[in-house]
């Protein structure tokens, strides 16, 4: 079964901590890319990454960091989390010119 | 940058109504972007209603439809009798190549459709 799996679907960290948030995917897609969601707005782009260890920056990286070191694992990173950095935040994937593939998100409250 | 503005929701009817949720994009990095509407359903990433990659076409997918007007830079979401199943929250997006073969989605806010029996 095609899909992308987002660990875990829910977290509550504190300010200051450290978050990581897990993506993955078994369609051995080159491209995966990491989005954020806030009420109102759109999902917004945070990091792309091409393949292994080839990462890009998206639209609004700041207080990110993302790590792939295996094609089918992309992970978020926050260190030092912030209180606005509370939202859900959507994987995604795609091979080529394919549909994007999504996760459920993983939604993310930092107090 | 790119934008896309949609119908702010929720938007709530009952079932057999028509619908139409509203799309407009701004597209300044392409000038024939492509659009699509993605739906999320509770608990569930999103997945692609549809798509249209070429002006002036339609797409359509579980009776629900939209055309590519480039003169209106419009991508209206319509299905004439909506059915319970379909509340969801619904997405309008662009697509736009980066560099290369790399591409990028830009989101409206999404559109929370409730549909009552």
């Amino acid at each position: 079964d095609m899909k992308v799996t987002q660990m875990p679907r829910y977290l509550i960290k504190r300010m200051g901590e450290n978050v990581l948030l897990e993506c993955g995917q078994d369609m051995s897609h080159e491209t995966m890319y990491w989005y954020r969601q806030d009420p109102g707005l759109g999902l917004q782009l945070i990091y792309i990454s091409y393949d292994v260890d080839s990462n890009s920056e998206g639209d609004i990286p700041k207080g990110y960091r993302v790590s792939r070191k295996k094609r089918e694992h992309f992970s978020l990173i926050l260190d030092s989390a912030k209180t606005n950095q509370t939202s859900v935040y959507f994987c995604a994937s795609r091979s080529g010119d394919s549909d994007y593939t999504f996760g459920s998100g993983t939604r993310l409250l930092v107090i | 940058g790119d934008s896309v503005t949609q119908t702010e929701g929720p938007v709530t009817v009952s079932e057999s109504e028509s619908l139409i949720i509203n799309c407009t994009y701004s597209a300044t990095s392409i000038a024939y972007p492509n659009l699509f509407w993605y739906v999320r359903y509770p608990g569930e990433g999103l997945q692609l209603l549809l798509k249209v990659i070429t002006a002036g076409q339609k797409g359509s997918s579980r009776g629900f439809e939209a055309t590519y007007n480039k003169e209106t830079t419009s991508f209206h979401l319509q299905k004439a009798s909506v059915q319970e199943s379909d509340s969801a929250v619904y997405y309008c997006a662009l697509g736009a190549r980066l560099s290369g073969s790399f591409n990028k989605l830009t989101f409206g806010a999404g559109t929370r459709l409730a549909v009552c029996p």
